[in-house]
């Protein structure tokens, strides 16, 4: 099976930087996901990661570990509208390749 | 607009009834999910399809049919509905190909009377 683990909450200033980090365990990795989620609405898909290193998009960097068994999502300029869910999922290479989810990451931005 | 779509968004109804949820997708992808997203956001895969044949059933009690009459269309049937039911359901859809992220619907939000 796999344990993918998150904090539940976490606050931030706007225009500030914040760090939602994921530690996972899986026999057989084979790609992390980062999604967004707003209250209300679907998941959006952020970023993929399945080699180490970070990967940048815009305001946006995901990075991983697989030795770690370690991601992190980065957030820089935070916005208000950055204020969401953010779920990391873990890919396995055993059986179905479908991404258990983790519990997700509740950020507050505030003024 | 290309999109996974799935109705109704919102389903209130007795203990006991029957409901389906319908989805669809346009996107031209092979798999198709449904995830049940409790109080706690915990996001849970319940049933996943490819090109219409089931390729995983989770855990879920069989009051739950998932149906694919084609592989651009997904539903849930949900017999004798229990108050636990009481969640939001999302219909998804992916490629075949596993750097690809799954695309979500909107969601159903069932609530139990």
């Amino acid at each position: 099976g796999q344990n993918i683990d998150q904090p539940t909450e976490m606050t931030a200033t706007e225009g500030a930087i914040v760090q939602i980090n994921c530690t996972y365990q899986t026999s057989g990795f084979n790609g992390l996901f980062w999604y967004q989620q707003h209250a209300g609405e679907a998941p959006t898909f952020l970023s993929y990661n399945v080699l180490d290193g970070l990967e940048e998009k815009g305001r946006f960097s995901s990075f991983l570990s697989r030795s770690k068994g370690y991601s992190y999502l980065l957030l820089k300029e935070l916005q208000m509208k950055d204020s969401a869910s953010y779920l990391c999922a873990v890919r396995s290479s055993g059986g179905s390749y479908i991404p258990t989810f983790g519990r997700g990451t509740s950020l507050i931005v505030h003024p | 607009d290309t999109a996974v779509s799935q109705t109704p968004k919102y389903l209130v109804t007795q203990m006991g009834n029957d409901k389906s949820i319908k989805c669809e997708q346009n996107l031209g992808h092979d798999t198709m999910y449904w995830y049940k997203q409790d109080s706690k956001k915990f996001l849970k895969i319940m049933f996943s399809y490819n090109n219409k044949e089931l390729i995983i059933n989770e855990t879920v009690p069989n009051r739950f049919s998932p149906k694919s009459p084609d592989k651009a269309h997904l539903n849930l049937h949900i017999n004798s509905l229990e108050l636990g039911d009481s969640a939001v359901y999302f219909c998804a859809s992916s490629t075949g190909d596993s750097n690809q992220p799954q695309h979500f619907g909107d969601g159903t939000r069932l609530s139990i009377l």
